[in-house]
């Protein structure tokens, strides 16, 4: 079974752009979290999605924003990209999306985005 | 504040020993905990995950839970100099559909 997908895997924008970043779930998951990740803060949770609706979200501005389709792909954007914002974006997938046993996240290989 | 702490390392041992990784978490609604390796440069791995007090033993990996303390840790027997590696502990959110880490702590394992 093939494992969790994420485009672009690299990635280099300027200040003031926005980036979108695109992950493909493990085939029958239907949950997907964002993560960002930076050496100074670990990684910290953006947002999760559960059949197309958005269920959680993390203390991030909402200058991150994201959906997700009814194949269970999901997307993430980020408006006015700011020097901060250089990270690494994982995404996880999950068989079942409730509290409890069975919720094992899985993790894509990222996309590594550097804002110049 | 929802938080899970860890040791951040380096946690240095030979190869052939046990690697005893500790973390405590600080949301008592949190059900749900995860051990994640992560190699340099790559994403996190799952290798464990525990929903029960008690331990639970996968091949050369024993994870811990202690819901009173609110602690969990991850032994790891016969350390291979492969097992050098960032490990990150995740406690679910009380809404269980987000992950809470730690920063987590760095093994090496000398041959």
């Amino acid at each position: 079974k093939a494992g969790v997908t994420q485009t672009p895997r690299y990635l280099i924008k300027t200040r003031g752009q926005q980036v979108t970043l695109s992950c493909s779930p493990i085939s029958g998951h239907r949950s997907v979290s964002w993560y960002q990740q930076t050496p100074g803060q670990g990684l910290q949770f953006l947002f999760e999605y559960f059949s197309e609706t958005q269920r959680n979200k993390g203390n991030f501005p909402g200058r991150f924003s994201g959906r997700q389709f009814s194949n269970s792909r999901s997307e993430m954007n980020v408006s006015t990209l700011e020097l901060g914002d250089s990270a690494l974006y994982l995404c996880a997938s999950s068989l079942v999306g409730l509290a409890g046993p069975s919720y094992e996240q899985y993790f894509g290989p990222g996309t590594r985005l550097t804002v110049t | 504040q929802k938080e899970v702490e860890q040791n951040s390392g380096p946690l240095s041992v030979p190869e052939g020993a046990i690697a005893s990784l500790n973390c405590t978490y600080s949301d008592r609604g949190s059900q749900s905990f995860f051990w994640y390796r992560q190699y340099s440069g790559k994403s996190p791995e799952l290798i464990m995950f525990i929903y029960s007090n008690g331990d639970k033993e996968d091949g050369r990996f024993t994870a811990q839970l202690n819901k009173a303390s609110q602690y969990v840790s991850l032994l790891i027997r016969d350390s291979q100099p492969s097992d050098s590696a960032t490990y990150l502990c995740a406690a679910s959110s009380q809404a269980g559909t987000a992950l809470i880490f730690g920063k987590g702590t760095t093994l090496s394992v000398s041959s």
